[in-house]
């Protein structure tokens, strides 16, 4: 059984940094990658950038070049694997439901989603 | 990278049929049969409905189809049931210095 599972809603001030986890399970992992896209309320999906959880490369959406960082937890264990997305500089614009989405290698769309976690900033 | 052009809303009546468009450029989906769409309800995940413009996961029913004709692709719900009120984004690969893009977003009513 396919699962992504999210670390829990944030609460940040402005200028702070968030780091927001994503743990996939229940599948090989040395094919595929992990997305984060970021939906703000009321409003539409935007795509953040993705991480190769099996190399850690990395490829970041233009609007969010030199403020989101991606990474991945280095372990043996093939069933199991961590991502991390951590965003700085945020701003109340960074408010968002942010989610993790798997794309099997190549395949470009997204086949399975985490539950998706709400970072909140606000002083 | 803008994103791609939807209709705010659509709608229709059970049984009916409802067409969402989603255009972009040659840059987009007029590039590359890389077009996908997404389901999703109030407070949920988006879900995976239509993938490379025109197929369909195991478990998505056949009412859902899509196209692609030049920077437009379209998805069409046919037979309307109350659980397709959602909203659906279409999303496209963008190449590799643009990455992708995802639609803005239509909300579909089933009357």
């Amino acid at each position: 059984q396919v699962h992504l599972v999210q670390s829990g809603a944030e609460v940040k001030k402005p200028g702070a940094s968030v780091k927001v986890s994503c743990k996939a399970s229940g599948y090989t992992f040395t094919a595929y990658h992990i997305h984060w896209v970021r939906q703000a309320p009321g409003q539409g999906l935007e795509w953040v950038g993705m991480i190769t959880p099996s190399t850690g490369s990395t490829y970041y959406a233009q609007n969010f070049q030199g403020r989101v960082t991606m990474t991945r937890d280095a372990t043996r264990d093939t069933s199991t694997s961590t991502v991390y997305m951590e965003l700085s500089s945020l701003g109340s614009e960074d408010t968002a439901v942010y989610y993790c989405a798997k794309e099997t290698s190549a395949t470009c769309y997204f086949d399975d989603w985490g539950q998706g976690t709400l970072v909140t900033v606000s002083s | 990278q803008s994103a791609l052009t939807q209709p705010p809303s659509a709608s229709g009546s059970p049984g009916q049929s409802v067409t969402i468009s989603c255009t972009g450029t040659s840059s987009d989906v007029g590039g590359y049969n890389l077009v996908s769409w997404y389901q999703q309800h109030p407070g949920k995940a988006p879900k995976l409905l239509i993938y490379e413009v025109s197929k369909r996961p195991s478990g998505v029913p056949d009412r859902f189809s899509g196209s692609k004709s030049d920077n437009t692709a379209s998805l069409t719900v046919s037979g309307l049931q109350a659980e397709d009120e959602a909203d659906y984004y279409c999303n496209s690969y963008a190449g590799s210095n643009q990455g992708y893009v995802f639609g803005t977003g239509t909300k579909v009513t089933v009357l």
